[in-house]
């Protein structure tokens, strides 16, 4: 049964850092991984969905790479803003499975 | 080119109630997952459905809950009897038909439940 991790659970930076932000995931036999973000009380906007033969995709700031043997995914922001803040999700398609998501991570980004 | 529509947005419910839940996907999708996020915890998923046949219904309680997406109109939730714990934000994804159950989900605003 898969099971999805991020780390770290919440974080904090100053505006203008790159930041780097975990999913991990324990079946590497995954269809796709995607990534979402939400906002307070609010929906999941999708933000990268990252196909199982691929190792990367971008999206302005955003870049997602992926590692299947390793059972690993990383969300870069590059250049933090203020608007950035939210928790982002990432998700986990398997054979066999549903998405599985992970807890999150609550990124604030400080003025 | 609307997203995914949910409503209610907010719904509170006395314990012992029903509670409807209704999603519209985006337009050429016909494919409908519906998942729970309680509160302080991450989104489960409930059930994946098709027009008029329940795919997957793994996720879902074995009792009290029923979901639907008739050939015609939205997707239904219904919890029937409701009770505290049913309290959570529920939310609907849709996806379109090429390659089916594993393309990119497009997520509603989500409706908010809250049992008295």
């Amino acid at each position: 049964k898969q099971e999805v991790t991020q780390i770290p659970a919440a974080l904090s930076v100053p505006e203008g850092e790159n930041l780097v932000l975990n999913c991990s995931f324990t079946d590497s036999a995954i269809y796709n991984l995607q990534w979402f973000r939400q906002d307070p009380g609010k929906g999941l906007t999708s933000l990268l969905l990252i196909q199982s033969s691929q190792r990367e995709q971008t999206s302005g700031r955003l870049n997602a790479s992926l590692d299947k043997s390793s059972g690993r995914s990383t969300l870069y922001i590059a250049a933090s803003q203020p608007g950035d803040s939210a928790t982002y999700l990432c998700a986990v398609a398997s054979y066999g499975q549903n998405f599985v998501f992970g807890p999150g991570t609550r990124l604030s980004v400080l003025p | 080119n609307a997203g995914v529509m949910q409503n209610p947005r907010h719904l509170v419910r006395r314990r012992g109630q029903e509670a409807r839940l209704r999603c519209s996907p985006m337009k050429g999708h016909s494919h409908v997952y519906w998942y729970r996020q309680l509160p302080e915890e991450g989104l489960k998923f409930m059930v994946y459905l098709q027009k008029e046949n329940i795919i997957d219904e793994s996720g879902m309680p074995k009792e009290r809950f029923s979901a639907e997406f008739p050939k015609e109109g939205p997707s239904i939730l219904r919890i029937q009897q409701v009770v505290r714990g049913d309290s959570a934000a529920y939310f609907c994804a849709s996806s379109p038909l090429a390659s089916g159950h594993y393309n990119e989900q497009f997520f509603g605003p989500g409706t908010r439940l809250t049992v008295l």
